[in-house]
């Protein structure tokens, strides 16, 4: 079945450098979209970056990540990590020909030492 | 403003006792879902609404039921629960289905 892979459950980067959570997937899917969701503590998930280009790099809030079919990935990266970055981060793909509901994978919690 | 609402922020539940939980936008999404999220398991998707079409996951069908009595609201009611039922409730809203989904903070549930 559809599935979206974090490797990573817990991350932990010091301030200043650089930073890379890892998502990889499998999809039976034809029209995809891909989403990096960022939960604060006590606050509800909100979309960090989406993509449904080909190789096509996307960037917000510091973050980039390049949708890669070739090799089923769409892995999340900053070069300099701020404490404010500590948070929970999902990877999830979406149908975009059918329900779009969201395949997640089971998130990366990311902390950011000082 | 994107803002998606849920009540109650907690619940403490009964084994054997009904749920019921809200949801509530202002964006006028066509689409509502509701996920389920356990501990180090991924957000799973429960069921979802677009417009007054309800699409149960087939895993959850005799789980979950809900209700959307008009675009803003959608609850997700639970008729016996059971301790499996224990979980992260997590409610989001689309416009037309095929966008991003925007989240509620979730109801933590605790059945005991």
């Amino acid at each position: 079945g559809d599935s979206v892979t974090q490797t990573e459950g817990l991350v932990t980067v010091t301030e200043g450098l650089p930073v890379k959570l890892n998502c990889t997937y499998q999809t039976t899917y034809l029209t995809i979209a891909f989403f990096w969701y960022v939960q604060y503590l006590n606050e509800a998930p909100q979309v960090l970056l989406k993509s449904s280009t080909d190789n096509k790099r996307t960037e917000h809030q510091g973050f980039h990540a390049t949708l890669h079919k070739s090799s089923s990935s769409f892995h999340l990266q900053k070069s300099s990590a701020q404490l404010s970055d500590s948070a929970l981060y999902y990877c999830a793909l979406s149908d975009r020909g059918g329900s779009a509901k969201l395949i997640f994978g089971e998130g990366t919690k990311l902390t950011v030492s000082s | 403003d994107t803002t998606v609402k849920q009540n109650p922020r907690y619940k403490l539940a009964r084994v054997g006792k009904p749920v019921n939980l809200i949801c509530s936008q202002t964006m006028n999404h066509d689409t509502m879902y509701w996920y389920q999220k356990k501990p180090n398991q991924a957000p799973k998707l429960l069921l979802f609404y677009y417009d007054k079409i309800l699409n149960r996951e087939a895993d959850t069908f005799e789980k979950f039921q809900s209700s959307r009595p008009n675009n803003s609201f959608c609850s997700l009611y639970i008729g016996s629960a059971g301790l499996e039922y224990s979980a992260m409730y997590l409610c989001a809203s689309s416009p037309g289905g095929l966008d991003t989904q925007y989240f509620g903070p979730g109801t933590r549930l605790l059945v005991l």
